[in-house]
C-alpha cells in the first residue's frame, strides 16, 4: 500500500527538542521530494520544509528556519524533522507529504500522512 | 514569501448549490495554483493543480480557473461530502504558501 506514516509527536516543554519521523511504503522513496506541513489548533495549513530525493535542495519557512532541520534516510525509506528550541506556537499537527509533479514543473502535495500532534507546553 | 488570500473565510450553502471560493496571490504566480479539500482528522486531498487541472479521481463538479493573481474554485451541485475546509496553495515558489482556508458549512 502506498502510504506515509508519521510518528514521534508528543508533549514537550518550551525550549525543548523533538524528532518526528515519516515512514514511507509502496513507492520509490528516493525519487520523491518530501515536505512537512503543519496545522496549529483552529488554524490553517502551513508549509514548513522541503527536501528533494537526493537531499540536494532543502528549504524552510521563515517561521522555523534555524530551529528545525529536515533530513532523510533513503535506505530506510524515512523522512525526519528535528525540532529544536520549540515554542508554544509550534503546537500543531505535523503532516509529511510527497510532491506530485506534472509536465516537469507543476507541483502539488500529493500523498499525505495522517499527521502527528506536537504540543509545546509547560 | 508569496502571500495567498482566500475569500470568504467561511461560507454556508445547501446541498445542490453552486459555490465559488476565490484566492488572490500577492504577486503573479502564472497558473501555479493548487486547491485542497481538508476534513477534520483526515489528510488534506488535492482537488486541482495547475489552476484548472482536475486531479485523477476528483468529481467533475469541482473546477478551477484563473491565472496571474486571481483564481477561483467552483463547486457545482454541492454534495453532503463536500462540506469541508478548502485551501489554495501556490507552487510558483518552492517556499510554498497556503491561503488561510475557507470553511464550507451546511446551511
Amino acid at each position: 500500500e502506498v502510504q506515509l506514516v508519521e510518528s514521534g509527536g508528543g508533549l514537550v516543554q518550551p525550549g525543548g527538542s523533538l524528532r518526528l519521523s515519516c515512514a514511507a511504503s509502496g513507492f520509490t522513496f528516493s525519487s520523491y521530494t518530501l515536505n512537512w506541513v503543519r496545522q496549529a489548533p483552529g488554524k490553517g495549513l502551513e508549509w514548513i520544509s522541503y527536501i528533494t530525493g537526493s537531499s540536494s535542495a532543502i528549504y524552510y519557512a521563515d517561521s522555523v528556519k534555524g530551529r528545525f532541520t529536515v533530513f532523510r534516510d533513503n535506505a530506510k525509506n524515512s523522512l525526519y524533522l528535528q525540532m529544536d528550541s520549540l515554542r508554544a506556537e509550534d503546537t500543531a499537527v505535523y503532516f509529511c507529504a510527497s510532491l506530485g509533479v506534472a509536465r516537469s514543473y507543476y507541483e502539488w502535495f500529493d500523498l499525505w500522512g495522517q499527521g502527528t500532534l506536537v504540543t509545546v507546553s509547560s | 514569501d508569496i502571500q495567498m488570500t482566500q475569500s470568504p473565510s467561511s461560507l454556508s450553502a445547501s446541498v445542490g448549490d453552486r459555490v465559488i471560493i476565490t484566492c488572490r496571490a500577492g504577486q503573479s504566480i502564472s497558473n501555479y495554483l493548487n486547491w485542497y479539500q481538508h476534513k477534520p482528522g483526515k489528510a488534506p486531498q488535492v482537488l486541482i493543480y495547475a489552476a484548472s487541472t482536475l486531479q485523477s479521481g476528483v468529481p467533475s463538479r469541482f473546477s478551477g480557473s484563473g491565472s496571474g493573481t486571481d483564481f477561483t474554485l467552483t463547486i457545482t451541485n454541492l454534495q453532503p461530502e463536500d462540506f469541508a475546509t478548502y485551501y489554495c496553495q501556490q507552487s510558483y515558489s518552492s517556499l510554498y504558501t497556503f491561503g488561510q482556508g475557507t470553511k464550507l458549512q451546511i446551511k
